[in-house]
């Protein structure tokens, strides 16, 4: 079954520098992936689906998958407090429909 | 526009206790899903269904059952409850085409005494 894996568990950075968090999957038979971001205690807000390698921009969120090294990315581009919130990736299965999370990126962006 | 309902928000059983927990949504989504969130982890597949009266087991299912009534609800049993056990458990759903992006609900937080 498919295994989800962020890195790091914790990112902080100073608002305005680049932040960049990591996933990695078990296998290739997951056929697309999603960030998403959850504040403290709210529901899950989708940032950036990406289901072919290379580059995916929306607004400050990028994207980059590379399905060869089973690892997909996410980059905030400039990133504010507002931003401080756990980060998850998803991995979606189109034969099967099962859609398998890891375990999160805690963010906090200093002003 | 639509929306995906969990109720209750919030849920208060004893040790041993059956618990339900319900999910509507008006998306009219075939596929629906149960997750539980422990605090500070990522979220774990308890069941999903495809479509109306499908059942698929997750990677956490043992301790839960769910049903499928019809294709607007996804509801989840906790079988027993566990002593000071305490989770979100949230409910999404997704339409047809493999660009759709699940949504989710708000959840429903758990504590058990």
């Amino acid at each position: 079954q498919q295994k989800v894996q962020q890195s790091p568990e914790s990112l902080t950075v100073s608002e305005g520098a680049m932040a960049s968090l990591n996933c990695t999957f078990s296998d290739g038979t997951s056929n697309n992936f999603r960030w998403y971001r959850q504040h403290s205690a709210k529901g899950l807000e989708v940032l950036v689906s990406i289901f072919s390698d290379g580059e995916k921009e929306e607004g400050r969120f990028t994207a980059h998958l590379n399905r060869a090294n089973l690892h997909v990315s996410l980059h905030i581009r400039e990133p504010q407090p507002s931003d401080s919130a756990v980060y998850l990736c998803a991995a979606y299965n189109t034969n099967t429909g099962k859609l398998t999370f890891g375990d999160g990126t805690v963010l906090t962006v200093k002003p | 526009g639509g929306i995906i309902t969990q109720t209750p928000k919030f849920l208060i059983g004893q040790e041993g206790q059956k618990l339900t927990l319900k999910c509507q949504q008006n998306f009219n989504h075939d596929t629906m899903y149960w997750y539980r969130q422990d605090s500070g982890k990522g979220l774990r597949l308890i069941y999903y269904s495809i479509t109306e009266n499908d059942l698929q087991k997750g990677d956490l299912s043992e301790g839960y059952d769910a049903s499928r009534e019809k294709k607007s609800s996804f509801s989840l049993t906790v079988t027993s409850a566990q002593k000071n056990e305490m989770a979100v458990f949230l409910c999404a759903s997704r339409g047809q085409g493999d660009n759709q992006a699940p949504l989710f609900g708000e959840g429903t937080r758990l504590s058990v005494l």
